[in-house]
């Protein structure tokens, strides 16, 4: 069966502080995505990858697909990072997204 | 560029009846993907429509279904709702399908009583 599994569910942490929330999934990909979603339902693509590493600002993502895993990072958080990340990936052979539960982060001032 | 738009925003229905939500992509782009989320399942794919025809489709029953028009404005039709589909309906576009960007809407909330 084809799952994506993401940790820590649920992350509090104070403003400043360096974040990481995990993804791991089963088979191989053809593309994994770091999504955001803020209250009231609106999801944000920050990036795609399929190898290496990205970076857009204070946000990092990278992939080790070797180890089926992706970690995506924050520096220097803010109240304002405070969302629900998602992870989602694309198996090979089957187009389309497969998502992860979701990692509920919360920055405290 | 205008981004990806979903009506109506938020919609009450009643047990038994019919909905159409709609989507349109941004421009220029051919694909259009339809999910549900709801708190219990999390985000579920449902189908995938590029050039008007359907590409893939998810595990949900056939009373879901779409469609796409020429100008890539996409609807999603449930018939016969039942009270486990209320949830989030999202549709995202993309220049070419999956292996590309994917632009997500701001979201239709389906409530059935």
């Amino acid at each position: 069966k084809n799952e994506v599994e993401q940790s820590p569910q649920n992350l509090t942490a104070q403003e400043g502080e360096f974040i990481t929330i995990n993804c791991s999934y089963s088979v191989g990909i053809s593309a994994l995505h770091w999504l955001q979603q803020h209250p009231g339902g609106g999801i944000v693509s920050l990036f795609m990858l399929s190898s290496g590493k990205k970076k857009h600002g204070r946000l990092i993502a990278t992939i080790n697909i070797q180890e089926k895993h992706s970690s995506l990072h924050i520096t220097a958080s803010h109240p304002r990072d405070s969302a629900v990340y998602i992870c989602a990936v694309e198996y090979f052979g089957n187009e389309k997204l497969t998502f992860g539960t979701g990692t509920r982060l919360t920055i405290i001032p | 560029k205008a981004g990806v738009t979903q009506t109506p925003r938020y919609l009450i229905k009643t047990r038994g009846q019919q909905v159409t939500l709609s989507c349109s992509p941004i421009s220029g782009h051919r694909s259009v993907s339809w999910y549900q989320q709801t708190p219990g399942q999390g985000l579920q794919f449902l189908f995938e429509y590029f050039s008007e025809t359907q590409r893939n489709k998810g595990n949900f029953p056939g009373r879901f279904s779409g469609r796409q028009f020429s100008n890539s404005r996409s609807e999603m039709n449930v018939s016969t709702l039942e009270l486990g589909d209320s949830a989030l309906y999202l549709c995202a576009s993309s220049s070419l399908g999956f292996g590309y960007e994917q632009y997500f809407g701001p979201g239709t909330r389906l409530t059935v009583t």
